[in-house]
């Protein structure tokens, strides 16, 4: 089984829709993150969760919000969805500062 | 602010030559320089960490050069093939709010059979 699992895969929404995207890790990790990823350009990073009662804004959390559920589970929601959101979203994993990072398969989001 | 500059330009290479991919960095030298493989789709995969402390690690076919005077990394592939074939990610990581992690957008890499 994937260490990083996301769901859902793909999702078409259309403006002004709240969504929420999920992810679960078995890696047994403190630290969770949230990137977009854009054509072109590098992952951005979103939220960030070093363990269960600590959030972080990354560089384009505006119109994102985060909720860590458990030290496996990592949730983001688009609470009024807009086209420019239309990316690919990763959600991934590491255990200390600098190391490795494990990453989900993406969710492909489009927003109408 | 930390900038990552990979080459945008995809490479392209013939089958069982020596692929080089650059990653220039500014301001501070990070901490721990990575490299990730992604696949069209799909989530980056690591494959190589090299640390500040460290000038060359090397993997099986894989070769990874960190110069903190240059502010530069080079990946190199040996012996490439066409399963190469794809988005290579430079990573930086360096002891500030928590040891973040940021992403170059990667180079594109073809090895033509």
């Amino acid at each position: 089984d994937a260490d990083v699992t996301q769901t859902p895969r793909n999702r078409i929404t259309k403006t002004g829709k709240r969504i929420m995207l999920e992810c679960s890790q078995t890696k047994g990790h403190d630290r969770m993150y949230w990137y977009r990823q854009d054509p072109g350009l590098g992952l951005q990073l979103i939220y960030y969760s070093f363990d269960v009662k600590d959030i972080n804004k990354g560089e384009i959390s505006d119109g994102y919000s985060v909720s860590r559920q458990a030290q496996a589970k990592f949730s983001l929601s688009l609470e009024s969805a807009i086209p420019n959101q239309t990316a690919l979203y990763f959600c991934a994993t590491d255990g200390f500062g600098g190391s490795e990072q494990y990453f989900g398969p993406g969710t492909r989001l489009t927003v109408t | 602010s930390q900038k990552i500059e990979q080459n945008s330009e995809a490479l392209n290479i013939q089958e069982g030559k020596t692929a080089t991919l650059t990653c220039n960095y500014t301001n501070y030298s990070p901490a721990y320089l990575q490299w990730y493989r992604q696949d069209p789709g799909r989530g980056p995969v690591f494959l190589l960490l090299i640390r500040e402390n460290e000038k060359e690690k090397r993997k099986e076919r894989l070769k990874v050069t960190f110069d903190t005077t240059l502010k530069q990394s080079l990946f190199h592939i040996t012996a490439s093939q066409p399963a190469d074939s794809a988005t290579y990610l430079c990573a930086l990581a360096r002891n500030t709010g928590g040891f973040k992690t940021i992403f170059g957008a990667g180079t594109r890499l073809f090895v033509k059979a």
